[in-house]
């Protein structure tokens, strides 16, 4: 069964560096997505990427984050200036149209230092 | 403004028990529902979309009441498998996913 898939599975970073996270999607899906998940809370929606480009975003994707297609099979999250309240889990997610069920990776534990 | 609310729970049940989850969902607009398992510090996986007419697979069955924004989740025969939380999750065009805080579910011997 075709998966998303995400790397690092864990990054350990200085405050005040920046992150990439890396996605690989699921081939035939069209929407992408990041979530983030503080430890103990509920999952949030950061972003949905269509076509190239951003699609929604949530208040929480502010000019720290941007996501990038750099090819035809990669999604990437980059998170400038990490903060101590960056460390989360976060989700990589895809669906092949937008009210679809959503698939996610198992997700890269992002811990700021 | 809460907009996916559920009973955090735990529920603690013994195996072969019936239990029932519940959910309610404040933007009347939302188009698409799900049930979601997530495992400790894993990812969300899908279980089950909910349609009105209420939807079955083997053992769990979903509802949704859209009158009255809410959604329920039935486990029957439950296993110690079943141990997981499960996310009641919301799609709103231009949010995407609405995630609850979930229903932690403890299934014992």
């Amino acid at each position: 069964e075709p998966e998303v898939t995400q790397t690092p599975s864990h990054q350990v970073t200085q405050m005040g560096q920046e992150v990439i996270l890396r996605c690989v999607p699921i081939s035939n899906h069209l929407y992408f997505y990041w979530y983030r998940q503080i430890l103990g809370q509920k999952v949030e929606f950061l972003v949905s990427f269509y076509n190239n480009e951003i699609s929604e975003k949530s208040e929480i994707f502010d000019d720290q984050f941007s996501v990038e297609r750099p090819d035809g099979s990669n999604f990437t999250l980059k998170i400038r200036s990490t903060k101590l309240e960056d460390s989360a889990m976060y989700f990589c997610a895809s669906s092949a149209l937008g009210d679809q069920p959503q698939h996610f990776g198992d997700g890269t534990r992002l811990s700021i230092l | 403004r809460k907009e996916v609310e559920q009973d955090p729970g735990p529920f603690n049940v013994p195996e072969g028990a019936t239990v029932a989850f519940n959910c309610t969902y404040s933007n009347s607009a939302s188009q698409s529902f799900f049930w979601y398992r997530q495992d400790c510090r894993k990812e969300p996986k899908l279980l089950m979309s909910v349609y009105s007419s209420g939807n079955e697979d083997g053992r769990f069955t979903a509802q949704l009441n859209r009158a009255s924004q809410y959604i329920s989740l039935l486990i029957r025969d439950s296993k110690l498998s079943d141990s997981a939380t499960y996310l009641c999750v919301v799609y709103q065009a231009g949010t995407a996913l609405i995630f609850g805080k979930g229903t932690t579910l403890s299934v014992s011997s």
